[in-house]
C-alpha cells in the first residue's frame, strides 16, 4: 500500500540549533515527495519536492530535504531554526500508475522551536 | 497568499442539514482538489476535478458531492450533515492534471451541532 509516516508527532529544538523532521515513504516505482508547512489558522504552504535528481533538494525559508533511496526516507532539514519555524509540517507522496494519481499526507509533525 | 480563495470561512449548522463550500482557484490553475482536516483522521483527501472534470477519488463519503464549473471555481456539497463531519475544508489547486505542488485555500471550518 501507497503510505507516508511521520513518527514524531512533535519536535523540540531550541532556536539556533539544527533541526530535523523526519519522514518515510512506502510506495512502488519512483516516489514523488513533497513537504508543506500549516501556521496556525491557515492553509498548508507548499515548502520543497523531490522528484528526480540531486538527492539534497532545497526549498522555502531555508529549508532542505534529503531524499535516501535505501532508507526510503524523505527529512526535511534547517540548518539554524527560528521560533518562528514552529508550525506543523506535513509530508506527501504522490502515487498512483498510469494518467491517475494521488497524493497521500503524512499525519504532521509539530515542531516547536524554543527561545 | 496563495491565491485560492474559499467561502464562507466559518459555517455552523444543526444535523442532517446541507451545505456548500466554494472555491476558487488560483489563476491558470485547472486542477482543484478538496480535502477534510479533523484531528482524528489528519488531512484526508476528498475529490480532484481536473478542467470541469472529475480526476481522482479518495476518501470522500457518498453524502458528500463535488464539481467544477466552466470557469474553473468548484463547490464542495455536504448533505446529511453529521457531528462527526465538523472539521476544517481545504481547497488546493494546481496547474496540471498530476497531483504536482499544490497552493492551498484558507479553509473553511464547518461545526455541525
Amino acid at each position: 500500500a501507497q503510505s507516508v509516516a511521520q513518527p514524531e508527532d512533535q519536535v523540540n529544538v531550541a532556536e539556533g540549533n539544527p533541526l530535523t523532521v523526519k519522514c518515510t515513504y512506502s510506495v512502488s516505482g519512483n516516489p514523488y515527495l513533497f513537504w508543506y508547512v500549516q501556521y496556525p489558522n491557515r492553509g498548508l504552504q507548499f515548502l520543497l519536492k523531490y522528484i528526480t535528481g540531486d538527492n539534497l533538494v532545497k526549498g522555502s525559508y531555508g529549508f532542505e530535504a534529503e531524499f535516501n533511496k535505501s532508507q526510503t526516507s524523505f527529512h526535511l532539514k534547517k540548518p539554524s531554526a527560528l521560533v518562528s519555524d514552529s508550525a506543523l509540517y506535513f509530508c506527501a507522496v504522490r502515487w498512483g500508475s498510469g494518467g491517475y494519481q494521488k497524493v497521500t499526507f503524512g499525519t504532521g509533525t509539530k515542531l516547536q522551536v524554543i527561545p | 497568499d496563495s491565491g485560492v480563495t474559499q467561502t464562507p470561512k466559518h459555517l455552523i449548522t444543526a444535523t442532517g442539514q446541507r451545505v456548500t463550500l466554494r472555491c476558487s482557484p488560483r489563476s491558470g490553475d485547472l486542477s482543484v482538489y478538496w480535502y477534510q482536516q479533523s484531528l482524528d483522521q489528519g488531512l484526508q483527501f476528498l475529490i480532484q476535478y481536473y478542467n470541469g472534470e472529475e480526476r481522482a477519488k479518495g476518501n470522500i463519503l457518498e453524502r458528500f458531492s463535488a464539481q467544477q464549473f466552466p470557469d474553473l471555481h468548484s463547490e464542495l456539497n455536504l448533505s446529511s450533515l453529521e457531528l462527526g463531519d465538523s472539521a476544517l475544508y481545504f481547497c488546493a489547486s494546481s496547474e496540471g492534471p498530476e497531483p504536482g505542488e499544490q497552493y492551498f485555500g484558507p479553509g473553511t471550518r464547518l461545526t455541525v451541532t
